[in-house]
């Protein structure tokens, strides 16, 4: 079965730094997605960043980047240029016949 | 467009009662998904739609639990005979199809609804 660990139940970080959220996923499959989402006080879950994983290149969208390792089965997010409104809950997910298995989160925390 | 809506936002009901939730999706979206959002259990996903048909129901935790989809496009999750342990913020989400042969289609998330049950 699949699985989805996120080990840092809790991060903070500074205005205007860099923060790395970890995620570890558990697959017999070769062909599979994984997501980011924010989830911020008002409970909507946002999608962030998508990594389709027949792909080399890790995705990018503007200040957040992965790092994915298909072989060590992991995929972390990084957050550049931390800003206050990067607050939230961060959920990783993997796509498993069109049902999201979400990790347990890690909450951000941003200080000005 | 508008995004996904559900109502009630929030919703206090009696041990006992059953309870409707209901899930508008984003407008030409066919596929449909229920997820659950508690403190032990995480985000889990319940059912999924595809047009008003559901191929996947594994994730409904019991037969209290059921979910219909009328015209292609609204969705209601009834629990009949709540209990404690249903507290939870439900989740519905919507795609523009489900996905398959490597394709996916990204899940766009409502605002929820926060169930209590006392």
């Amino acid at each position: 079965a699949q699985t989805v660990t996120q080990s840092q139940p809790e991060m903070s970080v500074q205005e205007a730094e860099t923060v790395t959220l970890s995620c570890t996923y558990d697959t017999s499959e070769s062909d599979y997605y994984l997501f980011w989402y924010k989830q911020p006080p008002s409970r909507q879950m946002i999608l962030v960043i998508r990594q389709e994983a027949y792909k080399q290149q890790n995705a990018t969208e503007n200040r957040f980047s992965v790092n994915f390792q298909k072989a060590a089965k992991s995929f972390s997010l990084k957050i550049s240029d931390s800003q206050l409104g990067d607050a939230a809950m961060y959920f990783c997910a993997y796509l498993r016949a069109d049902k999201l298995i979400f990790g347990t989160g890690t909450r951000l925390q941003v200080f000005p | 467009g508008a995004g996904v809506s559900q109502s009630p936002s929030n919703k206090v009901t009696e041990k006992g009662k059953d309870v409707e939730l209901r899930c508008d999706p984003i407008s030409g979206h066919t596929a449909l998904y229920w997820y659950r959002q508690s403190l032990g259990q995480g985000l889990e996903f319940l059912i999924y739609f595809q047009g008003n048909s559901a191929p996947d129901k594994s994730g409904l935790p019991s037969d209290r639990f059921s979910a219909e989809r009328t015209g292609g496009s609204v969705s209601t999750l009834t629990i009949q005979r709540t209990q404690q342990e249903d507290s939870a913020v439900y989740l519905c989400a919507s795609s523009l199809a489900s996905g398959g042969g490597g394709v996916s289609y990204e899940q766009y998330f409502g605002p929820g609804t926060r169930l209590t049950v006392t």
